[in-house]
Formats: structure tokens, sequence, C-alpha cells
């Protein structure tokens, strides 16, 4: 079965440094992975996906993600964190009946000034 | 904002009674899927339609259901709501496999 992990609860970074995080997935075959933010009292808004063509995935707001086969790893970084990512971030992976999107538990990104 | 619409934003409901949250999809968008998610956890799929068709449902027992209606907008339903039925239920629309875009959901708060 397809699961993804996020390994840590809550991230806290200055503005202007790198953002780091991350998530490790598991799948029997080669997987669809996604990152989805969640600011509050606002749906969810892809950032980027992953499938199966170029491993280094662009997203919107200057995020990126790199998919590890041999890490079994997809984690999301940004260069230099601004105010407004502060939210919560969830990588998610395509269910092998090709309908559910599965997600981890989540990441909360703290951005300080 | 995407096109997926969710009504309504909020409600209060008593356990043991019914309620019914509505969907309206992304123009174009022949799929919806519904999402329940509790407090400081990650959405979970409870189930999805295709052209009025369930073709995937999620780990929710039967009290849990769901329509889909020829415009592609579409209903979830839950009966003799529980306490920990408690969450934000979410929508999302797309084409088939393509890209899933969410509504903002519906805060269903069970007392």
């Amino acid at each position: 079965a397809q699961s993804v992990t996020q390994l840590d609860s809550h991230v806290s970074v200055s503005e202007g440094t790198p953002v780091l995080l991350r998530c490790n997935y598991s799948s029997s075959y080669s997987p669809s992975l996604f990152w989805y933010v969640q600011h509050p009292n606002k749906g969810l808004q892809l950032l980027l996906k992953y499938t199966s063509a170029a491993t280094l995935v662009k997203g919107i707001n200057g995020f990126e993600a790199e998919f590890k086969k041999s890490e079994t790893s997809f984690h999301l970084t940004k260069p230099s964190a601004h105010m407004s990512d502060a939210a919560e971030y969830f990588c998610v992976v395509r269910g092998q009946a090709g309908t559910a999107l599965i997600f981890g538990k989540g990441t909360t990104l703290s951005v300080s000034s | 904002e995407t096109g997926v619409t969710q009504s309504p934003t909020h409600l209060i409901k008593t356990r043991g009674q019914q309620v019914t949250l509505r969907c309206s999809s992304q123009s174009g968008h022949n799929t919806v899927s519904w999402y329940q998610q509790a407090l400081g956890q990650g959405p979970q799929f409870i189930f999805q339609y295709y052209r009025e068709e369930e073709n995937g449902r999620g780990n929710f027992p039967p009290r849990f259901s769901g329509l889909q209606f020829p415009n592609y907008s579409s209903e979830l339903n839950v009966n003799a709501l529980e306490l920990d039925d408690s969450a934000l239920y979410l929508c999302a629309s797309s084409r088939a496999e393509g890209e899933a875009f969410f509504g903002q959901g519906t805060r269903l708060t069970v007392v």
C-alpha cells in the first residue's frame, strides 16, 4: 500500500533563510507524488507534482522538490523563506487504484522576522 | 481561488442527526472526491465519483454516502452523526486523474 511519512511536525525558520520539509514515501510501484499547502481558513493548493518525468520538480512560489528513488524521499525546499510561506504543508501520494490521494500528517512551517 | 465551492461553510449538528454537504465542481471537471480532515491531521479519502458513479472508497462506514449529479456537482451525506465526525470536510474536483482542485471546506461540529 502507498503511504507517506512527513518527518517533522513543525519547522521554524527565519525570513530569508532556506526551507526544508522532509517526506519519505512507500510505494510498490513508481508513485505520483505531490506537495500541497494549506493556509489558515483556506483550501488546499497544489505546490508541485512528480509524475515520473524529471526528478527535480519546480513548483509555484519558488518551491521545488527532488524525487530520490534510492532514498524513497521527496523533500520540499525553498532557497529563501518569506513570511507568507507560513502554513501547513502536506506531502501526498496517489493511491494504487488511481483515485485516492493519501496525505501525510502535515508539517507546520513557521517563519519569523 | 479555485472554482470549487462548498456549502455551507460551517454547521453544528447534534449526535444522531443526519447532514448533507454540497460541492460544486470546477467547470469541465467530471470527477469529485471527498476528504475528511480532523483537527491536526491530514485529509483522509472518503470516496470519489466519476460521471455519477462511485469509483473509489476509503475506510469509512456505509453511513457516509454520496451522490454526483449530471452537472457533476456532488453531495456528501452522513447519517447517525457521531462526535468523532466533527471535522473539516473537503471536496476536490478534477478531470479523471488530473490535478485535484480543492474547495475551502465545510467545518462540521457535532455536539
